[in-house]
C-alpha cells in the first residue's frame, strides 16, 4: 500500500523559516495537502493541491511538490505555529496521512 | 458556514460494531461535487483516513480497513454514517468527520471530533 514518509521533528527560531518534507515514490502524481493539528483541537487544513492556501490561512504557509517530495515551508515562524503537522496524499482511490511531524518553535 | 459534529458510543467492547454519526450543515449531498471523509487519531499516533463518499453515492475506503467498514449517507437528514465491524482495542481513537469536495482533493473543515475506547 502506499506510504508517506515525515520526519518525527523540526524544529525553528521564531523568525526563521521552517521546512517540513514529505517523501513518496512518485508524490508529485499525486494531489498533497498539509494539516496543523494542535493539542486538543480538530485539524486544520493550511494547503491543499500541493500549494493553494485555504481562505484565512496566512500567506507565510507555502507549499510545493515535485518528484518523491512534497515540501510545507512556514516563512517568519511564529509561535503560535507550533504544532503537529500531517501531510497527505491524496490518490483516486485512496487518501494517505504521514505520520506527522511536530513543529518545534524556540 | 460548513460545520460537521460527530456522534456515537464513547465505549464499546471488543468485537463489536461501532456506528458513527456525522451530522452536518452548511452544504447538501446533494449538491454536485460535495463529499464527506473519516479521519481517525489513535491516541499519540497519526491520522488514518477510513472512508469517503460524494453526493453521487461514490464511496472509498482505505485499502487495509475495507472490508470492516460500510459508509452511508441520508441526505434528508445531513448525515453519515459509519460502521465498523469486529472492532478492536487498537481501533481506540478520536474519529473525526470531514468535509470535502471533488477535485480538491483535501478536507477543508472538520468536525470536532468524537472518543471511541474499545475495552477488551
Amino acid at each position: 500500500s502506499y506510504e508517506v514518509t515525515q520526519p518525527p521533528s523540526v524544529s525553528v527560531s521564531p523568525g526563521q523559516t521552517a521546512t517540513i518534507t514529505c517523501s513518496g515514490d512518485k508524490l508529485e502524481d499525486k494531489n498533497v495537502g498539509w494539516y496543523q493539528l494542535k493539542p486538543g483541537q480538530s485539524p486544520v487544513l493550511v494547503l491543499y493541491q500541493d500549494n493553494k492556501r485555504p481562505s484565512g490561512i496566512p500567506e507565510r504557509f507555502s507549499g510545493s511538490n515535485s518528484g518523491n517530495t512534497a515540501t510545507l515551508t512556514i516563512s517568519g515562524t511564529q509561535a503560535m505555529d507550533e504544532a503537529d503537522y500531517y501531510c497527505q496524499a491524496w490518490g483516486f482511490n485512496n487518501v494517505v496521512f504521514g505520520g506527522g511531524t511536530k513543529l518545534t518553535v524556540l | 458556514q460548513i460545520t460537521l459534529k460527530e456522534s456515537g458510543p464513547t465505549l464499546v467492547k471488543n468485537t463489536q460494531t461501532l456506528t458513527l454519526t456525522c451530522t452536518f450543515s452548511g452544504f447538501s449531498l446533494t449538491t454536485s461535487g460535495e463529499g464527506v471523509g473519516w479521519i481517525r487519531q489513535p491516541p499519540g499516533r497519526a491520522l488514518e483516513w477510513l472512508a469517503l463518499i460524494y453526493w453521487n453515492d461514490d464511496k472509498r475506503y482505505s485499502p487495509s480497513l475495507k472490508t470492516r467498514f460500510t459508509i452511508t449517507k441520508d441526505t434528508s437528514k445531513k448525515q453519515v454514517v459509519l460502521a465498523m465491524t469486529n472492532m478492536d482495542p487498537v481501533d481506540t481513537a478520536t474519529y473525526y468527520c470531514a468535509h470535502t469536495n471533488w477535485g480538491s482533493a483535501a478536507f477543508d473543515i472538520w468536525g470536532q471530533g468524537t472518543m471511541v475506547t474499545v475495552s477488551s
